[in-house]
């Protein structure tokens, strides 16, 4: 079935460092990918997403590619923030949302 | 805010117990969508209902039960609760019938905790 993998946390890194989140998935079909963030105490919000291959999306400083001929969707950052401490989760749509295991980040001042 | 709500916010209950969880989805979407987010088992699909209509299923148990009302929301039904129930439980909402152009917006969640 459609799975998903992402680089097990957790992650620390100080402010205005790179950040990337790797994510890699298994899929019959064409799905499209997305990334979702989870801030503490709080529910999950979209991201960023990509719906074909060679799609990028972004979203508050955050991109990822959709690479068909490596079926990988990284996250990336180029100067991370404390407020961007979160559990990061890669998802893709299938007909069905499939969510890899959260990875999770912490910036330090 | 996603305009996703969910009540309760936390639940405590025993064990054996029922209790309902209930969603309103986003002003306009048809979809709504039931997720349990546990250590063990990380973020897992449980079912989605289209304008009233159940869609797909996923890993739900036979003890839950779901279902979406004439007026969009749904409410989810955990009955003969374990232990091993205790999670955050997510509903999520989106437009269609969850094609692949289809996003899912989330609520907070409800925390449930069986004693």
């Amino acid at each position: 079935g459609d799975s998903v993998t992402q680089m097990e946390g957790p992650v620390t890194l100080s402010e205005e460092a790179f950040l990337t989140i790797n994510c890699t998935y298994t899929a019959t079909g064409y799905p499209s990918l997305f990334w979702y963030v989870q801030y503490p105490g709080e529910g999950l919000q979209l991201l960023l997403k990509a719906t074909k291959a060679d799609d990028k999306g972004s979203n508050k400083g955050f991109e990822a590619t959709y690479r068909k001929e490596t079926t990988s969707f990284h996250l990336e950052k180029g100067s991370v923030q404390v407020s961007d401490s979160a559990v990061y989760f890669c998802a893709l749509d299938d007909y069905k949302l499939s969510f890899g295991a959260g990875t999770t980040v912490t910036v330090r001042a | 805010d996603s305009g996703v709500t969910q009540t309760p916010k936390h639940l405590i209950t025993a064990t054996g117990q029922r209790v309902t969880l209930r969603c309103s989805p986003r002003s306009g979407d048809l979809s709504v969508y039931w997720y349990q987010q546990s250590l063990d088992q990380g973020l897992q699909f449980l079912i989605q209902y289209y304008n009233g209509e159940e869609r797909a299923k996923g890993n739900i148990l036979e003890r839950f039960s779901a279902q979406q009302f004439p007026d969009l929301h749904s409410e989810l039904n955990l009955s003969s609760l374990e232990l091993g129930d205790s999670a955050l439980y997510f509903c999520a909402s989106s437009v269609g019938a969850g094609d692949l152009t289809d996003t899912q917006y989330f609520g907070p969640g409800t925390r449930l905790t069986v004693l």
